[in-house]
């Protein structure tokens, strides 16, 4: 299985972006990468997904550099409900078995 | 839509019992997979139910077995409980599909403790 490193934590301020990064040098090109965050005390969140396009959804953007060995996780405004600990994980169909890594666990300074 | 759902959210078990922890997967959709998370760690795979047969397992002994059900609910049963078993338990519902790559979602966990 292809695997994912991430920074262990990190911290943004309120109302301001964040970038949260990924590396996955040994994706390979039928690899989805996903993103989920897991709130305190709740099970993980899907947050976005994609191949090798950037996406954007309500929740977030991803951007996937053109050698697909790394992705960002953009939270555009971040808010004191961001604050979670976001995974990235590639899974290649929608039967794959999902590795999580230990995930960036980000905190919001108000 | 009605969500993931998971009973019971916490229990205590002793060493050497038995546990069984149920899911309620999300309407619709046909797999069903579980997770244990000890704290401060990710969610570790522990298998996949599609069509109620396992479909992927990870680095857990056959103590820990499941059932999925006509309906796509689905049960956890663990054999034997060690004191390392204490931890999060989560189920996680998707729709499997050959053209689509469907995202996860998942209930609120069962918080096992074992004394």
């Amino acid at each position: 299985d292809a695997k994912t490193t991430q920074p262990n934590s990190m911290e943004s301020n309120e109302e301001e972006p964040v970038h949260l990064p990924c590396n996955h040098s040994t994706i390979s090109g039928t690899d989805y990468i996903h993103w989920y965050r897991q709130l305190p005390s709740q099970g993980p969140e899907y947050v976005i997904h994609g191949l090798t396009s950037n996406v954007n959804n309500r929740m977030a953007s991803l951007a996937i550099a053109e050698d697909r060995k790394s992705s960002t996780l953009i939270l555009h405004r971040a808010t004191l409900r961001d604050a979670a600990v976001y995974y990235c994980i590639l899974r290649k169909t929608s039967y794959d078995k999902v590795i999580f890594g230990p995930g960036t666990s980000l905190s919001v300074i108000p | 839509e009605t969500g993931v759902t998971q009973s019971p959210t916490h229990l205590i078990k002793t060493r050497g019992q038995q546990v069984t922890l149920r899911c309620s997967s999300q309407s619709g959709h046909n797999t069903v997979s579980w997770y244990q998370q000890a704290l401060g760690q990710g969610p570790q795979f522990i298998f996949q139910y599609y069509r109620e047969e396992e479909n992927g397992r990870g680095n857990f002994p056959p103590r820990f077995s499941g059932l999925q059900f006509p309906n796509y609910s689905s049960e956890l049963n663990v054999n034997a409980l060690e004191l390392d078993d204490s931890a999060l338990y989560l189920c996680a519902s998707s729709l499997r599909g050959e053209r689509n790559n469907s995202p996860l979602h998942f209930g609120n966990g069962t918080r096992l403790t074992v004394t």
